[in-house]
């Protein structure tokens, strides 16, 4: 089975500081890997993904992430947050699909980002 | 696209009662996803569809908590007797054929409050 761990469940920063939000993953077997943003009273938009390919993934907004196999990572970053980042982020992990049927998220609990003036 | 689709938004309830949550996914779309989430545990998966089928419910907490979807456009959440430990924020995604498999797109949420 899959699991993911957000290390910070709050993140505090002030406008244009970088940011990282941490998360690691285990599972046995090869992943996909994401980053979700859930804005207040809002439902999860997917920030980027990571398939295959280069281990580092650029998403909306400005976010991107590095995925690095050997540490089971893949952390979320930005070089300069603005107050409209202030959000829920998640970290999911899915198992590689190779012609089966399992597209099960699993998800951390969550990292509570707020960006302060 | 208008997007997955929930109803109601937000749905108050006292102990005992039935409750059915509604979702339309984005057409096109052949996997339907429901999950809860709560501050202690969380965002779950409850159970997830293809092509209408329900492929896993392993989720699903217990006998009081049903999902069906009788075509390609609907499904629906009920759950019979509530209990006040069910008040959560239930979310509907739904995810394509095509390489947008990947990527699950989720509803704005039911937000459940069982009294």
């Amino acid at each position: 089975a899959q699991s993911v761990t957000q290390l910070d469940s709050q993140v505090p920063v002030f406008e244009e500081a970088p940011v990282e939000l941490r998360c690691n993953y285990s599972s046995s077997v090869s992943v996909y890997l994401f980053w979700y943003v859930q804005y207040p009273n809002q439902g999860l938009q997917l920030l980027l993904k990571y398939l295959s390919g280069s281990t580092l993934v650029k998403g909306i907004n400005g976010f991107e992430a590095e995925f690095n196999k050997s540490q089971t990572s893949f952390h979320l970053r930005k070089p300069s947050v603005h107050i409209s980042d202030t959000a829920e982020y998640f970290c999911a992990v899915r198992v590689r699909n190779s012609g089966g049927s399992n597209y099960k998220l699993t998800f951390g609990k969550g990292t509570l980002l707020t960006v302060n003036p | 696209d208008a997007g997955v689709i929930q109803s109601p938004r937000h749905e108050v309830t006292e102990m005992g009662q039935e409750v059915t949550l509604r979702c339309k996914p984005i057409s096109g779309h052949d996997y339907l996803f429901w999950y809860r989430q709560t501050m202690m545990r969380g965002l779950e998966l409850l159970i997830y569809f293809n092509n209408n089928v329900p492929i896993d419910d392993s989720g699903m907490p217990e006998d009081r908590f049903s999902a069906k979807m009788p075509n390609a456009s609907f499904s629906t959440l009920k759950i019979q007797p509530s209990e006040p430990r069910d008040s959560a924020v239930y979310f509907c995604a739904s995810s394509g054929r095509d390489r947008s498999q990947e990527t699950q797109y989720f509803g704005p949420g039911t937000r459940l409050l069982v009294l």
